[in-house]
């Protein structure tokens, strides 16, 4: 597709269910990147993927949340055990980076994730 | 690590007001620094870049210079318009060192009529 595509656009989840989430970079971008963002706060980051290396989960908050991504292309955020503090927009990005490091993220819509 | 900090918001202006939103950063190296922008209900889109030093992005009447002495990249527009409202986001990227982009906190502005 055009854009990075994320899927679902909402999700409304009961405390305690597991929950996935997917995001389609732009073909091409070898890089790929998970944030959080909550309500009126800024962008909180989660993990970074980039082509074969091994991810950066330096920003997962806990042990419930992880994420994978097959080769190149798709990945998926899950959440286990949701608590209402997961309650956030989940942001992905993709971007083809190359020297001079000077290539933009290219941000999806986002997964608007409500815990109840 | 590296870090980005923007001035607090929010930030409210009068149309044809002039805009400055502070930037600066702390990065190991030579980063190349971006200004995103988050319209309501929108996703967040590149406003402009700089990629090395005296470098000035602009975009849509917003310049930003990077300013590698005071490690600065202030966003600046001469006349906003209530168009403009939105959220405002800082960042920057090195290239191969793990958390690839570092974002700011973010500053939202009000443009009234």
């Amino acid at each position: 597709g055009a854009g990075v595509s994320q899927s679902p656009s909402n999700k409304v989840t009961e405390k305690g269910k597991d929950v996935e989430l997917r995001c389609d970079p732009i073909s091409g971008h070898t890089a790929l990147y998970w944030y959080r963002q909550r309500l009126g706060q800024g962008l909180e980051f989660l993990i970074y993927f980039q082509g074969n290396s091994a991810p950066d989960k330096s920003g997962l908050p806990s042990d419930r949340f992880s994420a994978e991504r097959t080769g190149e292309s798709v990945s998926t955020l899950t959440i286990q055990r949701t608590q209402q503090e997961d309650s956030a927009v989940y942001l992905c990005a993709s971007s083809r980076p190359s020297a001079p490091s000077n290539t933009e993220a290219f941000f999806g819509q986002g997964t608007r994730l409500t815990v109840v | 690590g590296d870090s980005v900090t923007q001035m607090e918001g929010p930030v409210t202006l009068s149309e044809e007001a002039f805009l400055t939103i502070n930037c600066t950063y702390t990065a190991t190296g030579y980063p190349s620094l971006f200004w995103y922008v988050q319209y309501p209900g929108e996703g967040l889109q590149l406003l402009l870049k700089a990629t090395k030093a005296d470098d000035k992005g602009s975009n849509k009447g917003f310049e930003a210079t990077y300013r590698k002495e005071t490690t600065s990249f202030h966003l600046e527009k001469g006349s906003v318009q209530v168009s403009d409202s939105a959220v405002y986001f800082c960042a920057l990227n090195r290239l191969g060192y793990g958390q690839n982009f570092v974002f700011g906190p973010g500053t939202r502005l009000s443009v009234l009529p």
